[in-house]
């Protein structure tokens, strides 16, 4: 079961480099999730998605785009990288309802480093 | 947005010793869920608490939710090293979003 895939494992950029993190899910869940998490700050909601064709904004969102072309593929788009968004980002997707509520599978992250 | 706070921030123990971490919210959460996060990886669902003073065991670890659904905690008994990590909150936020706490980082030593 291979689950949330995130791509690359690490990647250094400079300053004002575009780039984009690939996610992908084979669960068939409709909602799914980006994450950046910095030291001391837990994981912050940059974007999110309720289906294809749906994304909407969470707490981070600037600086980077997204967009759900199918229910399996998530990608997050840094457009011109800056120094504040180093960090570790992860993808999520979520299996909805049940009667253990809802839970989250994370992708394995990708660390970033912006010069 | 809700927030989590979460104590203590980092905790370093030796094998055998008993712990307990605690989530803590000013705000009423429906539930609350904690996760485990390993070096280089995502974060794991343990568990989720639903109702107000709910305990949940899962072998070593028991999670319980507070009366009043504004706090949580977590107790290990006799540690090992293979409980190390980072321990996050999460309660649910808007929509289906969830709110994660900064996390207490554990270190077991042999």
């Amino acid at each position: 079961n291979a689950g949330v895939t995130q791509t690359p494992k690490f990647q250094v950029l400079k300053t004002g480099q575009s780039m984009t993190l690939q996610c992908a899910q084979d669960m068939n869940h409709e909602y799914m999730s980006w994450y950046r998490q910095d030291p001391g700050m837990g994981l912050r909601l940059i974007h999110y998605s309720v289906g294809a064709g749906i994304t909407d904004q969470g707490e981070v969102p600037n600086g980077y785009n997204v967009s759900r072309s199918t229910t399996e593929d998530f990608p997050l788009r840094l457009l011109s990288a800056a120094p504040s968004q180093t960090s570790v980002y992860f993808c999520a997707s979520t299996r909805q309802g049940g009667g253990s509520g809802e839970k989250l599978f994370f992708g394995s992250g990708t660390q970033l480093s912006v010069l | 947005t809700q927030l989590l706070e979460q104590s203590p921030q980092f905790l370093s123990i030796q094998e055998g010793e008993n712990l307990t971490v605690y989530c803590n919210s000013s705000s009423v959460f429906s539930s609350l869920q904690w996760y485990r996060q390993e070096p280089g990886e995502g974060p794991v669902l343990l568990v989720t608490v639903v109702t107000g003073g709910e305990v949940k065991k899962l072998k070593r670890l028991t999670f319980q939710f507070g009366d009043a659904r504004k706090d949580s905690s977590l107790h290990i008994t006799a540690a090992q090293p293979g409980d190390t990590g980072l321990y996050l909150c999460a309660g649910p936020n808007y929509g289906q979003n969830f709110v994660f706490g900064p996390g207490t980082r554990l270190s077991v030593l042999p």
